[in-house]
């Protein structure tokens, strides 16, 4: 069975400090992606993997980055959590950029105060 | 543009059909998704079609694809509470793109 998991359901941080989210996916899967989904404004790409460190600015980067060291796992990283980064975090995979389904993660919500 | 368009919100009572549509803009879009997502959860793959097919059915699903006003939709039959949720629709070629989803509330 298909399986994305992500090292946390719940998250609450302190404005500054530095958030490290986790995804791992057992498909063997290239492609590796990171979302952020707020009320009224669907799935917006943060960043994209096509392979073992290798990186892709999606279209909100700012503020984020990724680290990409094994195949399986995809790091998102807020060097310095602010408020406006509150909110839920999706990480998904597929095996090839776009022309395949995406295999989501159950989420982490993020909250910063 | 790069929006795939699908309205926000939809009630229908339990029982009744849910139609849930969506525009998208590429009209050689490969793939045409649907994905469903629960509260609290990540998005789960419902079901898909070809941008070669006009329709795919799937036990209560039925996708119908219209490819001349880029128009996708998908229908619920006996629409139950467990299918209270949020659906995104997606198109495909060179990379995914999701519509804002559609908040489908069941009525009792």
């Amino acid at each position: 069975d298909v399986k994305v998991t992500q090292s946390s359901r719940y998250l609450v941080k302190r404005t500054g400090e530095k958030v490290f989210l986790e995804c791992v996916q057992d498909m063997d899967h290239e492609n590796m992606f990171w979302y952020r989904q707020d009320p009224g404004l669907g799935l917006r790409l943060i960043y994209f993997s096509y392979d073992v460190k290798m990186k892709e600015k999606g279209d909100i980067p700012e503020g984020y980055s990724v680290s990409r060291e094994k195949k399986e796992r995809f790091s998102l990283i807020l060097e310095s959590a602010s408020t406006n980064q509150t909110s839920m975090y999706l990480c998904a995979s597929s095996s090839s950029p776009g022309r395949t389904e995406q295999y989501f993660g159950p989420g982490t919500r993020l909250t910063v105060t | 543009g790069e929006d795939v368009e699908q309205s926000l919100f939809l009630s229908v009572r339990e029982g009744d059909s849910s139609v849930i549509n969506c525009t998208y803009t590429d009209s050689s879009s490969t793939y045409l998704y649907w994905y469903k997502q629960e509260p609290g959860a990540g998005l789960q793959l419902l079901t898909y079609i070809f941008s070669n097919m006009d329709m795919k059915q799937d036990q209560r699903l039925t996708v119908l694809l219209n490819k001349k006003d880029k128009h996708l939709s998908l229908r619920i039959a006996d629409t139950q509470t467990g299918d209270s949720a949020i659906y995104f629709c997606a198109e495909t070629k060179d990379k995914i793109i999701f519509g804002k989803g559609t908040r489908l509330h069941i009525l009792p």
